[in-house]
């Protein structure tokens, strides 16, 4: 079964402050994808980044990075010198490969809370 | 870019009514979802739908709801006899269906049931 756990609920950091979001992830299937999505206060769901389960390097996007870690299964979001802007409900999602029966559907974790003070 | 859009915004409907929300998705996309997210909770899958069936559908998704793609370009999840934890913002969202593409979202209806 594929399931994703965002263990934080709320983060609350200053503004420039570092950030980490956490993300688990379980899956019996050997090729996967991992992404992250933003949601701000205006409600919409924007992709931020995917990940592939053959990919094991981090990325980083500006302020942002991504630590892929199969051994722990963990995919975590860093955010560098937090923004006021950065503030939202980050969402990280696991898609299970079309061989696998899949249709491509992406499962949610829980979401996490950020809130960027001033 | 191209989008998804999604009509109506917002749409409040009382008890045992039915709704139709509508959905535009990316046009050379092949595959079409729908979520749910009750307030302040998580992105629930509803129904995935490729070549004009449904593909997969969770259990949230029984004989209350439907999908449909009437006319190649909109696609639409009706919900019969609206009941009140139905109240939820619907994400409709698009896929070219490349393995592993991410999926473009809408900015989702709000549904309001009194």
């Amino acid at each position: 079964a594929q399931k994703v756990t965002q263990a934080q609920t709320e983060i609350s950091v200053v503004e420039k402050e570092d950030v980490t979001l956490d993300c688990v992830y379980e899956t019996r299937d050997t090729t996967y994808y991992l992404f992250w999505y933003k949601q701000p206060p205006s409600g919409e769901l924007v992709f931020l980044i995917r990940r592939n389960s053959f990919d094991e390097q981090n990325e980083i996007s500006g302020r942002y990075s991504w630590n892929f870690q199969k051994s722990t299964s963990s995919f975590n979001f860093t955010i560098t010198a937090s923004q006021v802007v950065d503030s939202a409900v980050y969402f990280c999602a696991l898609s299970e490969s079309y061989t696998s029966g899949n249709t491509g559907k992406l499962i949610f974790g829980q979401g996490t809370t950020l809130q960027v003070k001033p | 870019e191209p989008e998804v859009t999604q009509t109506p915004s917002h749409q409040v409907t009382q008890m045992g009514q039915e709704v139709i929300l509508r959905c535009v998705p990316i046009s050379n996309h092949l595959y079409f979802y729908w979520y749910r997210q009750i307030l302040g909770q998580k992105v629930e899958f509803l129904v995935s739908f490729y070549n004009n069936e449904i593909s997969e559908k969770s259990e949230i998704f029984d004989d209350q709801f439907s999908v449909e793609r009437p006319d190649g370009s909109n696609f639409t999840l009706k919900i019969r006899s609206t009941k009140l934890e139905d109240s939820a913002m619907y994400f409709c969202a698009s896929s070219p269906g490349r393995h592993g593409s991410p999926l473009h979202f809408g900015n989702g209806t709000r549904l309001t049931v009194t």
